[in-house]
């Protein structure tokens, strides 16, 4: 088991220009998160799926925000038109929700840089 | 929305002392995760706790649900303890986490 990946680690752009990220889950989980961390802070929830389907989204996720899962495996976070204020770190997690019972998998999470 | 507090804040230790971090939630969580983020921003899972209590090594934790609060002890620490720990509920039918704003330890040799 190779565990959450996530690509890239890191991104540099300039404010108005859009980035994508993409997050591998861990094989056969069937839940997929995405949080968003800013210094000093805990993560925050912006979206997740199961399987494929979006179940819910956060109002932090704007309207330049969308993200995707579409086979069921792999998602990605697109950002439009970027602003300095979306400089962060972006996780992703992972977790198999046969039951209640549920422990999420983080990856190694993908920092962005607004300039 | 639920609350999630983490005390103490900061905490600074020699090397060799013992610990307890507190997570104190506001309503009743059906999945409690502890997790400690590294200094490249990783956060590794400590532990599964909706109630009872675990051990791993010299980490242990423990939930008490009903009166809604978590303790993780970290005990003989080392410099690589060091390091952000956070405490995570999730409630109700959401898939959500809920984070603290974490406990910032740090360990002196």
């Amino acid at each position: 088991d190779t565990g959450v990946s996530q690509d890239p680690r890191h991104k540099i752009t300039k404010r108005g220009q859009n980035v994508t990220f993409r997050c591998d889950p861990i094989s056969e989980h069937n839940r997929l998160y995405w949080y968003r961390q800013t210094l000093g802070q805990g993560p925050e929830f912006l979206t997740y799926f199961q399987n494929e389907a979006q179940l819910e989204k956060s109002r932090l996720l704007s309207d330049r925000f969308s993200a995707e899962r579409p086979k069921g495996s792999f998602s990605t976070l697109e950002i439009q038109r970027t602003e300095q204020g979306d400089s962060a770190m972006y996780l992703c997690a992972s977790s198999l929700a046969l039951t209640v019972q549920e422990t999420q998998y983080f990856g190694p999470g993908t920092r962005l840089l607004v300039l | 929305g639920i609350q999630v507090e983490q005390s103490p804040p900061d905490l600074i230790l020699q090397e060799g002392a013992n610990s307890t971090l507190r997570c104190n939630f506001s309503d009743s969580v059906n999945n409690l995760q502890w997790f400690h983020q590294n200094p490249w921003g990783q956060l590794i899972n400590l532990f599964y706790i909706p109630s009872g209590t675990k051990q791993n090594g010299r980490l242990s934790a423990t939930t008490v649900a009903t009166e809604r609060y978590s303790l993780l002890y970290i005990s003989s620490s080392q410099t690589t303890d060091s390091g952000v720990y956070f405490c995570a509920v999730k409630f109700g039918n959401t898939g959500k986490l809920i984070f603290g704003q974490g406990t910032t330890l740090q360990v002196k040799p």
